[in-house]
């Protein structure tokens, strides 16, 4: 079955540098790579996606990569905010990574 | 919001109890999945349905069933729970595609002692 590893497991930035999450999958029939985040206490919401027939997505501050070859994908988060601290999960179809913990100090 | 309303939102049990969750959408989406939170693991999928009545295994699915008698209803039964199955659960829905859980409800914060 599909595997989804994500790195970092926590990653700490200062407010306005950009922060990078990194995940690989295993079954090359993926085609559906979605990100969520997941605030305190809250719900998972989906903040953005890619599909395997694109190589790069972008919404405002937030842009994912996708390497089919390579079978992994990217998100990319710019001029962090405060308000960017949470938990992202990566996931290829309905499989998740573990999760990174990202912390933006002000 | 998309309209997912999860109930119980907390519930404390015993061993060897049943319990049943449920998950009630008012979006009509054709696709719902139930998932489980633990620290370390990310969200794991316990089943998920494609239709009325049409479920399936996800990644963790032993010691859980599930029922969709109808479009908007999800439940998942814990037939006899174990310590092992106190986790958070959340329910998700999807549009059009399988395998894209878009909207989440709240969760179910279950402890089984």
């Amino acid at each position: 079955g599909e595997n989804v590893e994500q790195h970092p497991s926590t990653l700490s930035v200062q407010e306005g540098d950009s922060a990078v999450i990194k995940c690989t999958y295993s079954d090359s029939a993926s085609n559906y790579f979605p990100w969520y985040k997941q605030e305190l206490g809250k719900r998972p919401q989906l903040i953005i996606d890619i599909r395997s027939n694109v190589g790069e997505k972008k919404d405002q501050r937030i842009a994912v990569t996708l390497n089919k070859t390579a079978k992994h994908f990217s998100l990319h988060i710019t001029e962090t905010q405060p308000e960017d601290s949470a938990v992202y999960f990566c996931a290829a179809g309905y499989i998740f990574g573990t999760g990174t913990r990202l912390k933006v100090l002000a | 919001d998309a309209g997912i309303t999860q109930s119980p939102r907390h519930k404390v049990t015993e061993t060897g109890t049943p319990v049943t969750l449920r998950c009630h959408q008012t979006e009509n989406h054709r696709y719902m999945y139930w998932y489980r939170q633990d620290p370390g693991h990310g969200l794991r999928l316990i089943h998920y349905s494609y239709g009325v009545k049409d479920t399936d295994k996800g990644e963790v699915s032993d010691g859980y069933s599930v029922s969709r008698s109808k479009t908007e209803d999800f439940l998942l039964t814990l037939e006899s729970a174990t310590s092992s199955q106190t986790s958070v659960y959340f329910c998700a829905i999807s549009e059009s595609m399988g395998n894209q859980p878009q909207h989440f409800g709240d969760g179910t914060r279950l402890s089984i002692l």
